[in-house]
C-alpha cells in the first residue's frame, strides 16, 4: 500500500505571499490530520479533516485553513504569511474510526523569508 | 491542560547498549498513547498503547503503559547507530472533540555512536 504523500517536498516564499500545500492519504484512510513542527514549540496540532468536514482545530490563527475532498485528500493554505510560518508541515492519516493510528507524510518544509 | 513531557530530552549511548526513554502525560480523558521515531524526515510509527500493562514488541524495540502511574517507557536493547533519532511520545485524547488530535511531547535525541 502506498504511503501518505505530500507536495510539495520544499517551498520558500515571501512574508504577505500566500501558500497551499497537499497531502494524500493512504487509500482507504479518511481522516487528515495536519501538524507544524518547529524546533522551538515540536510538534503542533494545526486541524483534521474526516469524510470533508473539520472535525477539529488547534490553536493557531485563521491565517491556517483547510479543506478535504471527496477522495479524501486534502490541502492546507496559508495566507498572509510571516517568518514565524517557516516549519516543517506534516499531515497524517488514519482510518478515523475506532482505529486512530495515525501515518504521517514525508511532510512539506516552508521556508518565509 | 493536557501535556505529555518525555525524558532525558537527549541521550548518548554506545553500540549494544540497552536505553529506557521516559514519556509521561497528564490527560483529562485518554485513548492511547503512542510512539515514534524521527529520522530526518517524517515520524515513523512505532507502537500504540491502550491497555495498562501489556508490553508491545517490535524487534529490539519495547514498549509498556502504566495508567496508573500516567506513564509509558520505550525500551531499545543492543542499540544500533541505525537506532540514532528523536523519539517522540503523543497522546490521543478520548473526547470526541478531541478527534484525530495528538499531543506530541518534546521529544528524546537518541543519538549511538560505533
Amino acid at each position: 500500500k502506498a504511503g501518505v504523500t505530500q507536495t510539495p517536498r520544499y517551498l520558500i516564499k515571501t512574508r504577505g505571499q500566500q501558500v497551499t500545500l497537499s497531502c494524500s492519504p493512504i487509500s482507504g484512510h479518511r481522516s487528515v490530520s495536519w501538524y507544524q513542527q518547529t524546533p522551538g514549540q515540536g510538534l503542533q496540532f494545526l486541524f483534521e479533516y474526516f469524510s470533508e468536514t473539520q472535525r477539529n482545530k488547534g490553536n493557531f490563527p485563521g491565517r491556517f485553513s483547510g479543506r478535504q475532498f471527496s477522495n479524501s485528500r486534502s490541502e492546507m493554505n496559508v495566507s498572509t504569511l510571516e517568518l514565524g510560518d517557516s516549519a516543517l508541515y506534516l499531515c497524517a492519516s488514519s482510518l478515523g474510526t475506532s482505529n486512530y493510528e495515525q501515518y504521517f507524510g514525508p511532510g512539506t518544509r516552508l521556508t518565509v523569508t | 491542560e493536557d501535556k505529555v513531557v518525555q525524558s532525558p530530552l537527549s541521550l548518548v549511548v554506545h553500540e549494544g547498549d540497552t536505553v529506557t526513554l521516559n514519556c509521561s502525560y497528564e490527560v483529562t480523558n485518554f485513548r492511547s498513547l503512542l510512539w515514534y521515531k524521527q529520522e530526518k524526515k517524517a515520524p515513523t510509527f512505532l507502537f500504540m498503547l491502550t491497555s495498562s500493562g501489556i508490553e508491545k514488541k517490535s524487534g529490539r524495540l519495547s514498549s509498556i503503559l502504566d495508567k496508573k502511574e500516567l506513564f509509558s517507557i520505550l525500551n531499545i536493547t543492543a542499540t544500533q547507530t541505525g537506532d540514532s533519532a528523536i523519539y517522540l511520545c503523543a497522546f490521543e485524547p478520548r473526547d470526541s472533540s478531541n478527534s484525530g488530535k495528538l499531543i506530541f511531547g518534546q521529544g528524546t535525541t537518541l543519538q549511538v555512536k560505533p
